[in-house]
């Protein structure tokens, strides 16, 4: 079975400029998680969907968002991108909410 | 107060010795317990999961519970060079099914 799949692995952008980052779960799995992950802050969540609703979320502000596709397929979204925004954004999949999660190989995102 | 707390580490052992991590969390309601391993430059890979009190093992690795003392461990026995690696416990609280993962342990086994 393939794992999580996310694109694409790297980016660079300015700041200012829009992002948006693609994951697909593993075959089944119906909750798609993002988290980003920098070196000071460890994995933080960003929000959690099933079923093409978001079911939860973290503590970021609102220039991130998310969206789920009715094949289970997930984006995020980033505007406005500062330069703190760099980070490994990981998208993780799992059969249902609250099981365990498989992490896909994240996208290097870096905000020049 | 953070909801799962690691050692930042680093912890050193001797290759073939015990590796003994541990995590603590704070809401008593909590009902799933996770143990990720995380090779630097790479994205968390899922080692364990338990659910009940008392050990649960699986080749070279037990997981422990005690929900009474809020902490759950990993131990590793026979530590391999290859087992360096951050180590991410992540806890489940049952009333929001959201994970929370804690910073990490990073793990060095010297040959």
């Amino acid at each position: 079975k393939a794992g999580v799949t996310q694109t694409p692995r790297y980016l660079i952008k300015t700041r200012g400029q829009q992002v948006t980052l693609s994951c697909s779960p593993i075959s089944g799995h119906r909750s798609v998680s993002w988290y980003q992950q920098t070196p000071g802050q460890g994995l933080q969540f960003l929000f959690e969907y099933f079923s093409e609703t978001q079911r939860n979320k973290g503590n970021f502000p609102g220039r991130f968002s998310g969206r789920q596709f009715s094949n289970s397929r997930s984006e995020m979204n980033v505007s406005t991108l500062e330069l703190g925004d760099s980070a490994l954004y990981l998208c993780a999949s799992s059969s249902q909410v609250g099981d365990e999660q498989f992490f896909g190989p994240g996208t290097r995102l870096t905000v020049l | 107060q953070k909801e799962v707390e690691q050692n930042s580490g680093p912890l050193s052992v001797p290759e073939g010795a015990i590796a003994s991590l541990n995590c603590t969390y704070s809401d008593r309601g909590s009902q799933s317990f996770f143990w990720y391993r995380q090779y630097s430059g790479k994205s968390p890979e899922l080692i364990m999961f338990i659910y009940s009190n008392g050990d649960k093992e699986d080749g070279r690795f037990t997981a422990q519970l005690n929900k009474a003392s809020q902490y759950v461990s990993l131990l590793i026995r026979d530590s391999q060079p290859s087992d360096s690696a951050t180590y991410l416990c992540a806890v489940i609280r049952d009333n929001f099914n959201k994970f929370y993962f804690g910073s990490g342990t990073k793990l060095n086994v010297k040959p």
